[in-house]
């Protein structure tokens, strides 16, 4: 089965600062990943994904995502964050053998001022 | 893609007591699929809803505790019955596909 881990509970950064959360999956078949972005009090939104293809994924709000299969990774990155970044992402991959999806722990992102 | 409606959007009950949340699709599909996050924690899955038979239910969660209708391919329903505080948690409902998951906006429970 899927498992998804995000070694970082908690990312404190200033705005306009780069900001690196960390993602990695178990799978030794074809993954699809994802990240989610949940801001308070809302549902999850989705900010990009990686199904195949190029390894560098660009996604919404200025983040992307690097596709690592030797280190069995999806990092999101975004090179100047805002105030209103400040939420909670998941990432997430799709189980083909479940058929369903399996999500990371999440990471609370806080930007300061 | 697919939208999602969810509702209540948030509701405060009494412990004991028992809550419908509602779950409505803009287009028809198989499977849809209710989570469960508790305060300041991930998503856990607690059952799959095909319509026609009978939700599948994870490891941990009971029928008894969390019975679901799925009467056609856009609507479902999640009750969380006999309510207690252990049960304050934000409640999603999903449709997945392969290629990207929709949520709705969540029901946020608080028992009291």
């Amino acid at each position: 089965a899927q498992s998804v881990t995000q070694l970082d509970s908690q990312v404190p950064v200033f705005e306009e600062a780069p900001v690196e959360l960390r993602c990695n999956y178990s799978s030794s078949v074809s993954v699809y990943l994802f990240w989610y972005v949940q801001y308070p009090n809302q549902g999850l939104q989705l900010l990009l994904k990686y199904l195949s293809g190029s390894t560098l994924v660009k996604g919404i709000n200025g983040f992307e995502a690097e596709f690592n299969k030797s280190q069995t990774s999806f990092h999101l990155r975004k090179p100047s964050v805002h105030i209103s970044d400040t939420a909670e992402y998941f990432c997430a991959a799709w189980d083909n053998y479940g058929q369903n999806f399996v999500f990371g722990p999440g990471t609370r992102l806080s930007v300061l001022p | 893609s697919a939208v999602i409606s969810q509702k209540p959007s948030r509701d405060i009950c009494q412990r004991g007591t028992s809550l419908t949340i509602q779950c409505q699709v803009d287009s028809q599909v198989t499977m849809m699929f209710w989570y469960r996050q508790q305060p300041g924690q991930s998503l856990t899955l607690i059952a799959t809803a095909n319509q026609g038979s009978e939700a599948t239910y994870e490891s941990g969660f009971v029928i008894d505790k969390f019975p679901i209708s799925r009467p056609n391919l856009t609507f479902s329903t999640l009750t969380v019955s006999n309510m207690s505080p252990e049960d304050s948690s934000i409640y999603l409902c999903s449709v997945e596909m392969v290629d990207e998951a929709f949520f709705g906006q969540g029901t946020r429970l608080t028992v009291v």
